[in-house]
Order: structure tokens, then sequence, then C-alpha cells
């Protein structure tokens, strides 16, 4: 069945880094935009970033450019996103989705449990 | 990038109807189509219900329904049902190559 299992969460001190990834399966990865959407504990959704279906554009959230690299490969069907210079603020269940429009930035309609990163000294 | 604007909460009798309604400007939510609303269960992933104003995504029941006038988008829950408690999130695509999402909103069956 379609799915998006996230993983490479944790605890990191302010300032260090993580790389988050996200295996997909059951439809075709390569011809689909892909997201990171994240949320605070008890907060609501922020979009973090996207990623065209090649890899060829990518876009960021204000909140995370320069921090935050976005990244996939196609030939293992697999979604990352490298987060350096954390920051408290960043802690957050980061989900993977799918964006099936044809702009590549539309809409989620596939999404993943999420994985946990925690921003603490 | 700022957040569309959201009711934190909506309440409603089973049976009735409920609008939720999701408030940006003309760079985002009037200037475009690509307006989604999604349902967040507690500990669960959002899950997409409308996309491009008012298409329903597969599934969906027909009680759920997307309008837009101007600079405002609002989910309409006709015949409001129990399961239907949970958060719900507008998100519109925001101009310059971004998503914005609303603040979310607290569904109440009473």
């Amino acid at each position: 069945q379609v799915q998006l299992v996230e993983s490479g969460g944790g605890v990191v001190q302010p300032g260090g880094s993580l790389r988050l990834s996200c295996a997909a399966s059951g439809f075709t990865f390569s011809i689909f935009a892909m997201h990171w959407v994240r949320q605070a504990p008890g907060k609501g959704l922020e979009w973090v970033a996207v990623i065209s279906h090649d890899g060829s554009n990518k876009y960021y959230a204000d909140s995370v450019k320069g921090r935050f690299t976005i990244s996939r490969d196609n030939s293992k069907n697999t979604l990352s996103l490298q987060v350096d210079s954390l920051r408290v603020e960043d802690t957050a269940l980061y989900y993977c989705a799918r964006d099936p429009s044809v702009r590549g930035l539309a809409e989620m309609d596939v999404w993943g449990k999420g994985t946990t990163v925690i921003v603490s000294s | 990038q700022s957040a569309l604007t959201q009711p934190p909460s909506a309440s409603g009798s089973p049976g009735q109807p409920v609008t939720i309604s999701c408030t940006g400007t003309s760079s985002d939510v009037g200037g475009y189509i690509y307006v989604s609303w999604y349902q967040q269960f507690p500990g669960k992933a959002p899950k997409l219900l409308i996309y491009e104003v008012s298409k329903r995504s597969p599934g969906v029941p027909d009680r759920f329904s997307g309008s837009k006038s101007g600079n405002s988008a609002s989910l309409t829950v006709s015949g409001l049902q129990a399961e239907d408690e949970a958060t719900y999130y507008c998100s519109s695509y925001g101009g310059t190559n971004n998503l914005v999402f609303g603040g979310g909103t607290e569904l109440t069956v009473l």
C-alpha cells in the first residue's frame, strides 16, 4: 500500500544537526513532488520545504532557509531533510508528505506518521 | 509568510451544519485556487479532505465541502457527526514558492 515512513529524529543540543529520512513505498516516487511539514508540540502545522519530482527545484520556509536542506534519491525512493544549526524552536514532529498536483506545490495527499526532533540543552 | 487566520474553535450539534473560515490575503487565498483543507485527530497525521478550493479527496464523505470568496475560504460540514470531532487546517499556495497553513480550528460536536 502507499506508505511514507520517516526516521532520523532525536534529541540534539542547540546548534546541532540531524538528517531526517522518509522512505516511500507503494507508488512511483519519482513522479511526485514531496514536502516536509512540522508540528511543534500542541501547535499547528507549519510547512517547511518542498522538492520537485526530479529534485531540480527546492523551496523553503523563511524560518528554515539557510539551515535546512531538502533532497531526494529517486533510485532509492527516499526523501531527506538535513537540519543544521538547530534551535529550540525547531522542536517538532516532522512529517513527510506527497504532493499529487501538477503544480507540485499545492496539496498533500499522503502523509507519514512523523519523526520527532527535540532541541534542548 | 504569515499564517492564514482560522477561528481557534467551532462547534455544532449532530446533524447540524458548521462552517470554518480561513482568511488570507490577495497574495495567497485570494490569488490562487490552491486552497486545501486537512483533518487531524489527536496523535495522528493530517488527512487531506479538500483540494483546489472545492474538490473532495477520494473517499471523503460528501458532507464535507469547500468554497472561496475573495481572500477567504470556508469548509462546511453538513450533517455533523460525532466522528467529525477533530482539528481542521486550511492551507494555500503562498504566492512565493511556499505554502502557508492556518492556525487550526478545533471542532467540537455537542
